[in-house]
């Protein structure tokens, strides 16, 4: 079974505090992605990666960026968070066959 | 880019009865389009998709229909059951420069089935 970890399911942060989110998937797939899921918009797609070191922007990069050291690890990163980046956030890998892997998500609030 | 929009937001339906739900899309040129469903406090999970070669799939109680002309699919749930209750997202995608599918979602039918 592919398995996909975040390092948080719930973080409380403070406005202006950087912050960190990790995704660690487990079956050597090349690409990965950072979504946001807010009530009535869905998933939104932040930032992919499809190699280590490559990254793009996917649709609203906007406050956020991202890091890919390794293969098996993909990181969002808040440089200064704020109220607006209160929400849902999921990483998912992408197998050979289409099928995207979602980790269980981290609700992140800032106050 | 691709916009994909999803309806109904909300549907209730009797268990038994059956469920469509249906998504647009405006990009000729993706060709996949999966469905997920995301449980109370869970991650989405794929549960059925269909490639633009193909009109209809079916996965027992499920079924997904791809009209590429009016650039619309729709899924199709029979017999519902207490346990079909989740959030379900459509989606749509073609292959970037990079080969992989970049998805672009819906924004979710809430599918509420009473017993």
């Amino acid at each position: 079974d592919v398995k996909v970890t975040q390092s948080s399911r719930y973080l409380v942060k403070r406005t202006g505090e950087k912050v960190f989110l990790e995704c660690v998937q487990d079956m050597d797939h090349e690409n990965m992605f950072w979504y946001r899921q807010d009530p009535g918009l869905g998933l939104r797609l932040i930032y992919f990666s499809y190699d280590v070191k490559m990254k793009e922007k996917g649709d609203i990069p906007e406050g956020y960026s991202v890091s890919r050291e390794k293969k098996e690890r993909f990181s969002l990163i808040l440089e200064s968070a704020s109220t607006n980046q209160t929400s849902m956030y999921l990483c998912a890998s992408l197998g050979s066959s289409y099928e995207q892997y979602f980790g269980p998500g981290t609700r992140l609030t800032v106050t | 880019g691709e916009n994909v929009e999803q309806h109904p937001s909300t549907l209730s339906v009797q268990e038994g009865d059956s469920a469509v739900i249906k998504c647009t899309y405006s990009d000729s040129a993706s060709n996949y389009f999966p469905w997920y469903k995301q449980e109370l406090g869970k991650r989405p999970q794929l549960i059925i998709d269909i490639r633009s070669n193909v009109g209809e799939k079916k996965d027992q109680r499920i079924a997904v229909t791809l009209n590429k002309t009016a650039k619309h699919f729709s899924l199709h749930i029979t017999e519902t059951q207490p346990e079909d209750s989740a959030v379900y997202f459509c989606a749509a995608s073609r292959a970037m420069n990079t080969g992989f599918q970049k998805l672009v979602f819906g924004t979710g039918t809430r599918l509420l089935v009473s017993p």
